[in-house]
C-alpha cells in the first residue's frame, strides 16, 4: 500500500539558511509526487510536482526537489529561506491511474527565525 | 478565475446531527475530491468525483458520502456526527480525470466543531 513518510515533523531556522524538508514513499507502482504548502487557516497550495522527466523539479518560491527512485525519496529545499516561508509542508504521492487520490505524509512544520 | 470556493468556513454542530458541507470547483475542473484534516491523523483521502460518478473512496465509515452534480458542483454528507468528526474538511479540484497528472487546486476549507 501506498505511505508517505516526512521525516521531521518540524524543522527551525534562521533566515537565509539553507533548509531541506525530507520525504520517503513507499509504494508498488510508479507515482506522481507533490510538494504543498500549508499557510494558518488556509487551504494548500501546490509548490512543486514531479510526473516525468527530469529528476529535478524546480517550483514556487525558490524551492526546488529531487527525486531520487532509488532511495523512493522526494526532499524540498531552498538555498535560503525567508520568515514568510513559515508554514506547514506537506508531501504527497499518487499512483498512476488512481485518478486524484492524494496520499499524504504527516507535514513538516517549517519555522524561519529572524 | 475564481479558486475553489467551500461553503460554509466555519460550522458548529451537536452530536448526533448531520451536516452538508459544499464544494464549488474552478469553472473547467469535473474532478472533484475530499480530504479530513485533523491533527492526529493528517490529511486523510475521503473520496473523488468526476463526472457525477465516485471513482475512489478512502477508508472512512459509511457516514460520509458523497455527490456531485452535472455543473461539477460537489457536497459531501456526514451522518450522526460524532465529537470526532471535528476537523477541517478540505476540496480539491482537478480537470480530471486522471487528476493525480494534473494539479489539484485546493479550497480555503471548512473547519467543522462537533460539541
Amino acid at each position: 500500500a501506498q505511505s508517505v513518510t516526512q521525516l521531521d515533523s518540524q524543522v527551525p531556522v534562521f533566515e537565509e539558511a539553507p533548509v531541506e524538508l525530507r520525504c520517503n514513499y513507499s509504494s508498488s507502482v510508479s507515482v506522481y509526487l507533490f510538494w504543498y504548502v500549508q499557510y494558518p487557516n488556509q487551504g494548500l497550495q501546490l509548490l512543486l510536482k514531479y510526473l516525468s522527466g527530469s529528476t529535478l523539479v524546480k517550483g514556487i518560491n525558490g524551492f526546488e526537489a529531487e527525486f531520487n527512485k532509488s532511495q523512493t525519496s522526494f526532499h524540498l529545499r531552498k538555498p535560503s529561506v525567508h520568515i514568510s516561508d513559515t508554514a506547514e509542508y506537506f508531501c504527497a504521492v499518487s499512483e498512476y491511474n488512481q485518478g486524484g487520490k492524494l496520499i499524504f505524509g504527516q507535514g513538516t512544520e517549517l519555522s524561519v527565525k529572524p | 478565475k475564481a479558486g475553489v470556493t467551500q461553503t460554509p468556513r466555519y460550522l458548529i454542530k451537536t452530536r448526533g446531527q448531520q451536516v452538508t458541507l459544499s464544494c464549488s470547483p474552478i469553472s473547467g475542473h469535473r474532478s472533484v475530491s475530499w480530504y479530513q484534516q485533523t491533527p492526529g491523523q493528517g490529511l486523510q483521502f475521503l473520496f473523488e468525483y468526476f463526472s457525477e460518478t465516485q471513482r475512489n473512496k478512502g477508508n472512512f465509515p459509511g457516514r460520509f458520502s458523497g455527490r456531485q452534480f452535472s455543473n461539477s458542483r460537489s457536497e459531501m454528507n456526514v451522518s450522526t456526527l460524532e465529537l470526532g468528526d471535528s476537523a477541517l474538511y478540505l476540496c480539491a479540484s482537478s480537470l480530471g480525470p486522471r487528476a493525480g497528472s494534473t494539479e489539484a487546486f485546493f479550497g480555503q476549507g471548512t473547519r467543522l466543531t462537533v460539541v
